[in-house]
């Protein structure tokens, strides 16, 4: 079946570049999704890529996507304290309107 | 952008009682929603799709009878937890499709079951 896989740990240092890793196995998936969980509260959607996209850029979030291998990365320029949190990626079912997520990343931001 | 609103955000209850969770999208109209349950430190699993005026489609390994969900408005998506126990305590979650390409979630309701 469908899964998605994210390393759990990720510690970087206040101004340095964080980027979070995710593998998928649905090659049917339409859109590729990345959130944000802060402690506590619900998901807030980052960003996405559309399936025939190799990159996407949205001010401090790089999006890369390899179709072939099937590996999905986001980068976050100049991490912030602000941007600890959990990160997830989720891949769509086809067109169901259903999102299959990875396990989450926790990123720790040093001062 | 869109907001979906979940109500109430915490929620105890005694083992044995019902507990109804809601989900509103508040500025767009939702056919479909969807319900997603969260254990502490997991990932978010999906359990079933809301559809509004037919029944919810559950996926495998949830129970139907015990997760109620009613679709009653294009705004509107209700999950009971019927005959709660322990081990139902989690972190209900519930989403709508916006655009084509855009899930929101709403905010999570915390359920402690006593």
């Amino acid at each position: 079946g469908e899964d998605v896989e994210q390393s759990l740990f990720l510690s970087v240092r206040e101004g340095d570049s964080s980027v979070i890793n995710c593998t998928y196995t649905d090659s049917s998936s339409t859109y590729l999704y990345w959130y944000k969980q802060e402690p506590g509260a619900g998901l807030q959607l980052l960003t996405y890529i559309f399936s025939n996209m190799d990159m996407k850029q949205d001010q401090r979030l790089t999006v890369l996507l390899n179709k072939k291998d099937k590996h999905l990365s986001l980068r976050i320029a100049d991490t912030q304290t602000g941007d600890s949190a959990i990160y997830f990626c989720a891949e769509s079912m086809g067109n169901t309107g259903k999102l299959i997520f990875g396990q989450g990343t926790t990123l720790q931001v040093k001062p | 952008g869109a907001v979906v609103s979940q109500h109430p955000s915490r929620v105890i209850c005694k083992s044995g009682t019902s507990v109804k969770i809601e989900c509103r999208s508040l500025d767009f109209q939702a056919t479909t929603m969807f319900w997603y349950r969260q254990f502490p430190k997991q990932s978010l699993m999906l359990m079933a799709t809301s559809n509004e005026g037919s029944k919810a489609t559950y996926e495998q390994g949830v129970e139907k009878d015990k997760f109620l969900i009613n679709h009653a408005s294009l705004t509107l998506s209700t999950l009971t937890v019927t005959s709660a126990h322990p081990e139902d305590s989690s972190f209900y979650i519930c989403s709508a499709p916006g655009r084509q390409y855009e899930q929101y979630f709403g905010p999570g309701t915390r359920l402690t079951v006593t």
